[in-house]
């Protein structure tokens, strides 16, 4: 089992560039959620998806839109790319239910210029 | 929402001492409290967990210790090794959508 897949590890944008970031896990997990990691920041969270077909918005949502295409895959769209986005965006997963660890993909470092 | 504080921010310690990184969270209706290490350039890793029903919780090297009336989490490395270092990440979660607040991290320094 690969766990979470994240699609591409690196990525280098110009402002106002558009650009989707993948995820996939394998773990038949219901729950999936995008973070961003800035340096002294900790991890936060831009959205979560609890369930198929379910999306909420997290703690730093603006400026990014997600989708759940299936139970398998949640996705993570910048519309217009800008420098305060510069980021690692974490991908992550967790079964159904209260209180179950999250597992973390390796992870997109996302550059925009 | 809720709020999570964590200390300190580094910590440097010799090979076989004891480290301890604490936290605070603000909500008091967060009941699953996880911590993550992370090594430079990698993916966080969880290592440890913890649910309010317990007050402690050990796995070899690591335990984690709970106080809910204070709002404060503690993790404990004993024996440290080199291979311990790294930035380690609290979090706290209220259960149903499992959505975690983490903290701020803590790089651990263990020397030779």
């Amino acid at each position: 089992n690969a766990g979470v897949t994240q699609t591409p590890k690196f990525q280098v944008l110009k402002t106002g560039q558009s650009m989707t970031l993948q995820c996939a896990q394998d773990m038949n997990h219901n729950s999936m959620y995008w973070y961003r990691q800035d340096p002294g920041m900790g991890l936060r969270l831009i959205y979560y998806s609890a369930s198929e077909g379910t999306t909420d918005k997290g703690e730093v949502p603006n400026g990014y839109n997600v989708s759940r295409l299936n139970k398998r895959e949640f996705s993570l769209r910048l519309e217009s790319a800008a420098p305060s986005q510069t980021s690692v965006y974490f991908c992550a997963s967790s079964a159904q239910g209260g209180n179950q660890p999250q597992h973390f993909g390796d992870g997109t470092r996302l550059s925009i210029l | 929402g809720e709020n999570v504080e964590q200390h300190p921010s580094t910590l440097s310690v010799q090979e076989g001492d004891s480290a301890v990184i604490k936290c605070t969270y603000s909500d008091s209706a967060s009941n699953y409290f996880p911590w993550y290490k992370q090594e430079l350039g990698k993916r966080p890793q969880l290592i440890i967990d913890i649910r309010s029903n317990v007050g402690e919780k050990k796995d070899q090297r690591i335990a984690v210790t709970l106080n809910k009336t204070a709002k404060h989490f503690s993790l404990h490395i004993t024996e440290t090794q080199p291979e311990d270092s790294a930035v380690y990440f609290c979090a706290a979660g209220t259960g149903g959508g499992n959505k975690l607040t983490f903290g701020t991290g803590t790089q651990l320094k263990v020397e030779l």
